[in-house]
C-alpha cells in the first residue's frame, strides 16, 4: 500500500519550455504533498508545502511563480516549471502523506529527472 | 531549527560485514525519525522509522533505536548484502507541518 506515483519519470526540454510532474497517490489519500529538489550526490532540499484545495506553502528561496504547484485533489498535485532554463535541470521528487490521526510517513515518488538543453 | 547530521560517504563493505551508519539530530520538542534508502535512479523509499523515545524501528535486517539522550538514531545491520547498496538518508520530522529534515545522505556499496 501507499503508492506513490510520479510521471514523467524523465524529460529532456529546450530552454524555453514549461514542464508540468504530476504526482499521485494511488491507493490512498493524501491532504499534503511535499515537491523536492535534488542535485547530483546531495540531499533533498524542500521546494514547497501542497496542501489540498489552497495555496503551496514554498521555502525561503524558492520561486513561486518559477515553480507552480497545483493540489486541485486528495490525490494529484502538480509541479510546473515555467520557461524552464538548463539551471533548473535536476532530479524533481515528490511525496504525500497518508491524511489520519497522528504522525504519518512520507511516501515518496520514484522522481522525475529533467534535463533543459 | 532543526537539522540531521549523518556519517558522510561514501562507505565501502564487503558482503556479510556488519554496517553502522551514525545520525545525530536537533530539533525542538519530540521529533519522529526516519530512516530513507534510495536505489539509483529512484525516488525515496521507507525503511524504517520510530516516534518516541527508546523506540526501535526495523525492516529488512536494518534496525535503528531512537536514543533521546545522545539525540541519535544509528543505522545499523548484521550482515549486508550487495542488494543493500543505495543511498540511506536519516531525517527528522517534527511540528504540526510534518515536514521532513533530511541528512546529506550516505551512499553505501557492498562488494561481494
Amino acid at each position: 500500500g501507499a503508492v506513490v506515483s510520479q510521471h514523467p519519470s524523465r524529460v529532456i526540454c529546450k530552454s524555453g519550455t514549461s514542464v508540468k510532474i504530476e504526482c499521485r497517490s494511488l491507493d490512498f489519500q493524501a491532504t499534503t504533498m511535499f515537491w523536492y529538489r535534488q542535485f547530483p550526490k546531495q540531499s533533498l532540499m524542500l521546494m514547497a508545502t501542497s496542501n489540498e484545495g489552497s495555496k503551496a506553502t514554498y521555502e525561503q528561496g524558492v520561486e513561486k511563480d518559477k515553480f507552480l504547484i497545483n493540489h486541485a485533489s486528495l490525490t494529484l498535485s502538480t509541479l510546473t516549471v515555467t520557461s524552464a532554463h538548463p539551471e533548473d535541470s535536476s532530479f524533481y521528487i515528490c511525496s504525500a502523506r497518508l491524511a489520519g490521526k497522528g504522525r504519518q510517513p512520507q511516501h515518496f515518488g520514484d522522481g522525475t529527472r529533467l534535463s533543459i538543453l | 531549527g532543526d537539522s540531521v547530521t549523518q556519517m558522510e560517504g561514501p562507505v565501502t563493505l564487503s558482503e556479510e560485514a556488519c554496517l553502522t551508519i551514525n545520525c545525530t539530530y536537533t530539533a525542538t520538542g519530540y521529533p519522529s525519525l526516519f530512516w530513507y534508502v534510495q536505489y539509483p535512479g529512484e525516488g525515496l523509499q521507507l525503511l524504517l522509522k520510530a516516534t518516541k523515545a527508546d523506540d526501535k524501528g526495523s525492516n529488512k535486517g536494518f534496525e535503528a533505536t531512537y536514543r533521546k539522550e545522545t539525540t541519535s538514531f544509528h543505522l545499523e545491520k548484521g550482515s549486508v548484502q550487495v542488494s543493500d547498496s543505495a543511498v540511506y538518508f536519516c531525517a527528522l520530522s517534527s511540528g504540526g507541518n510534518e515536514k521532513l529534515t533530511f541528512g546529506t545522505g550516505t551512499r553505501l556499496t557492498i562488494i561481494p
